[in-house]
């Protein structure tokens, strides 16, 4: 059964920084996109960036909104995915998922999420 | 900038009506990537439909999606209680516009 777990999320004040993590287990991770999406309290879902490691290449996307300041790695020899989150601003707080991309590309597998505050 | 526009922001009907949500694309997209995503209260999403028309797996046949160009639906026949919460459609081919999520409909069944 395919599964993700999100860890790391917390407080952190404006301008700090803060890493996420996200386990997965029960799929071939290296062979799935893997993405991160967001959710501000009481707001609607943005996606964040994507990250797939090919043959060739190490792909990563970004959002514009978090480009410059968020970076997306991944160990695939550990299943697990990282957001390292710089400079953050409270336009940051909310809800980070960690998802799987599967069938037809689409965001198949979510995680429960962790929770990040930017507060002073 | 590319934008998805869901309408209505609410709808609340009763048990056995049917639901028409919409989702209007700032610029036409490419079916084979287009979703919808179903988030009840306090879960994270799950996929009902992909490539516009395909339900994913373990999704009720009342839940179907359609639509080309800039303009998609998702009907929901049948009511049932369980089928409440906010619904997101989504562009995510990612060579083309920026990865995108609609604002939400909310479901409620009265």
């Amino acid at each position: 059964e395919v599964e993700v777990v999100e860890s790391g999320g917390g407080l952190v004040q404006p301008g700090g920084s803060l890493r996420l993590s996200c386990a997965a287990s029960g799929f071939t991770f290296s062979d799935h996109y893997m993405d991160w999406v967001r959710q501000a309290p009481g707001k609607g879902l943005e996606w964040v960036g994507r990250t797939k490691m090919t043959p060739n290449n190490y792909i990563v996307q970004y959002a514009a909104s978090v480009k410059g300041r968020f970076f997306i790695s991944s160990d695939d020899s550990k299943n697990s995915l990282y957001l390292e989150m710089n400079n953050l601003k409270s336009d940051d707080t909310a809800v980070y998922f960690c998802v799987v991309e599967g069938t037809g590309e689409a965001f198949d597998h979510w995680g429960r999420g962790t929770l990040v505050t930017v507060s002073s | 900038e590319f934008v998805l526009t869901q309408s209505p922001g609410t709808l609340s009907l009763s048990p056995g009506e049917r639901a028409t949500l919409s989702c209007r694309a700032s610029q036409s997209i490419d079916t084979s990537y287009f979703a919808w995503y179903l988030q009840k209260p306090g879960q994270a999403p799950r996929l009902l439909i992909y490539g516009t028309s395909f339900r994913a797996a373990g999704i009720s046949d009342r839940i179907s999606g359609s639509g080309s160009g800039t303009d998609f639906t998702l009907t929901i026949k049948r009511l049932e209680p369980e089928d409440v919460g906010v619904y997101y459609c989504q562009q995510y081919e990612y060579r083309g516009p920026p990865i995108t999520f609609g604002q939400g409909t909310r479901l409620e069944i009265k």
